[in-house]
C-alpha cells in the first residue's frame, strides 16, 4: 500500500497568514493527488485534484503543486473559516490512502 | 445540487451485521462510481471500498475485505454497504461519495453527511 505522510500535524496561524502543508508518498504517484478540508462535525471537502486543479467553487487562494512523490498544499491569506482539517490522498491506485491529516488552529 | 444521503447506521453488537444504504440525487447516479470512507471518533479518513459505475469489480481495503460487500441500484439511485462480522474497529462515521468518474480510477468530489455505526456490546 502506499503510505501518504503529511507535515506538520498541526499548525497555528492567524488570519492573513500564509500556510503550506506537505504530503509525501512512499512511492511515485504521478499527480494522482487530492486535497480534502474537513471541519469539526462535518464532512470531508474537496479541494484540489490531480495535484494542482482547483474544484469548482474553491476560492484562489487555495493552490496545490507538487508531482512524483511530494505535494503541497498552500493557503495564500488565511481566512477565518479555513480553520480547518486537511488531509491528502492518492487516487494512483486501490488501496486508496490518506494522510493523517493537518489541522491548522488559531494562533 | 449533488446530494447523498447516508441512513442505516445503529448500535450493533461485535460480530453483527449492519447495511448501510446512501440515496443519490442531483447527478446521473448510474454515471459516476460510488465509494464509502469512514472516519473513527477523533481519527483520520480511511477509505473503506469503491465501485464503479456499472457495478463492476469492486474495490475493498484489506481491513474490511471479506466482511463489507458493497453494491448499488442503478434503477434506486442508491447504494449499499453490507457488513458483517462486525468488530469494535468497525466504529466510525461512514460517507458515502461520488467519484469523479465512472470507473472509480478518479477522485472522489462529493460526500454525504456520515451516518454513525458503533459496535459495542
Amino acid at each position: 500500500d502506499i503510505q501518504m505522510t503529511q507535515s506538520p500535524s498541526s499548525v497555528s496561524a492567524s488570519v492573513g497568514d500564509r500556510v503550506t502543508i506537505t504530503c509525501r508518498a512512499s512511492q511515485a504517484i504521478s499527480g494522482w493527488l487530492a486535497w480534502y478540508q474537513q471541519k469539526p462535525g462535518k464532512a470531508p471537502k474537496l479541494l484540489i485534484y490531480a495535484a494542482s486543479s482547483l474544484q469548482i467553487g474553491v476560492p484562489s487562494r487555495f493552490s496545490g503543486s507538487g508531482s512524483g512523490t511530494d505535494f503541497s498544499l498552500t493557503i495564500s491569506s488565511l481566512q477565518p473559516e479555513d480553520f480547518a482539517t486537511y488531509y491528502c490522498q492518492q487516487a494512483y491506485t486501490f488501496p486508496r490512502t490518506f494522510g493523517q491529516g493537518t489541522k491548522v488552529e488559531v494562533k | 445540487e449533488v446530494q447523498l444521503l447516508e441512513s442505516g447506521g445503529d448500535l450493533v453488537q461485535p460480530g453483527g451485521s449492519l447495511r448501510l444504504s446512501c440515496a443519490g440525487s442531483g447527478f446521473i447516479f448510474s454515471s459516476y462510481a460510488m465509494s464509502w470512507v469512514r472516519q473513527a471518533p477523533g481519527k483520520g479518513l480511511e477509505w473503506v471500498s469503491t465501485i464503479s459505475g456499472g457495478s463492476g469489480s469492486p474495490y475493498y481495503a484489506d481491513s474490511v475485505k471479506g466482511r463489507f460487500t458493497i453494491s448499488r441500484d442503478n434503477s434506486k439511485n442508491t447504494l449499499h454497504l453490507q457488513m458483517s462480522s462486525l468488530r469494535a474497529e468497525d466504529t466510525a462515521v461512514y460517507y458515502c461519495a461520488k467519484n469523479s468518474d465512472s470507473s472509480g480510477k478518479n477522485y472522489v468530489d462529493y460526500w454525504g453527511q456520515g451516518t454513525l455505526v458503533i459496535v459495542s456490546s
